[in-house]
């Protein structure tokens, strides 16, 4: 079973421009969540989107924002790139029932802003 | 809200010591909890859950008990190899808004 897919791998972008992330989920999954992991500030979570809709926020500015497409993919999209974005953008993806919790992460998108 | 402290890493060890990595924990309700490991360059790879008071979590020779009445999911490993150098993060499920919240990450790096 494939695992969750992101791409790019690494992208590299100039101050206020702006950048697209994308990801695919595990087969079955529906539900997609996206986390920063920026030097020094941990994993911070950014967004849920389950069949669909937003779910969920965390504490980020709105030219943090996504969507979740019919085949249950999913798009980050940052705006207005600021050099402090410059970090790994982690997706996860977890299935319907009783394993709803857990959450299996892609290997990730790096993201440098100069 | 909710929260997760680990200890602070870098933990460096030799190969076949015994590990441990403390994780203590503030939530409302009784949240599913977790551990990842992050190698290098790499992204977050689950090793073991537990999703309830007392139960057991393990994987590959690392276990960890979900401690209520100490709130702590605390990691350990009998017989730590070079493989399990890595940085490992404790995180608990917010079951209100769906979203990992995860400790600072431990550093750990086991020398031959």
């Amino acid at each position: 079973e494939a695992g969750v897919t992101q791409s790019p791998t690494h992208l590299i972008k100039t101050r206020g421009q702006q950048a697209t992330l994308r990801c695919s989920p595990i087969s079955g999954h529906t539900s997609v969540y996206w986390y920063q992991q920026a030097l020094g500030l941990g994993l911070q979570f950014l967004l849920w989107y389950d069949e669909g809709e937003e779910r969920n926020r965390g504490n980020f500015p709105p030219r943090f924002s996504g969507r979740q497409f019919p085949n249950y993919s999913s798009e980050l999209n940052v705006n207005a790139l600021e050099l402090e974005d410059s970090a790994l953008y982690l997706c996860a993806s977890s299935p319907q029932g009783e394993f709803f919790e857990t959450q299996y992460f892609g290997p990730g998108t790096r993201l440098l802003v100069l | 809200g909710n929260s997760v402290t680990q200890m602070e890493g870098p933990v460096t060890l030799s190969e076949e010591a015994f590990l441990t990595i403390n994780c203590t924990y503030t939530a409302t309700g009784y949240p599913s909890l977790f551990w990842y490991v992050q190698y290098p360059g790499e992204g977050l790879q689950l090793l073991l859950k537990a999703t309830k008071a007392d139960d057991k979590g393990s994987n590959k020779g690392f276990e960890a008990t979900y401690r209520k009445e100490t709130t702590s999911f605390h990691l350990e490993k009998g017989s730590v190899q070079v493989s399990d150098s890595a940085v490992y993060f404790c995180a608990l499920r917010d079951n209100q808004g769906g979203k990992l919240i995860f400790g600072q990450g431990t550093e750990l790096s086991v020398k031959p």
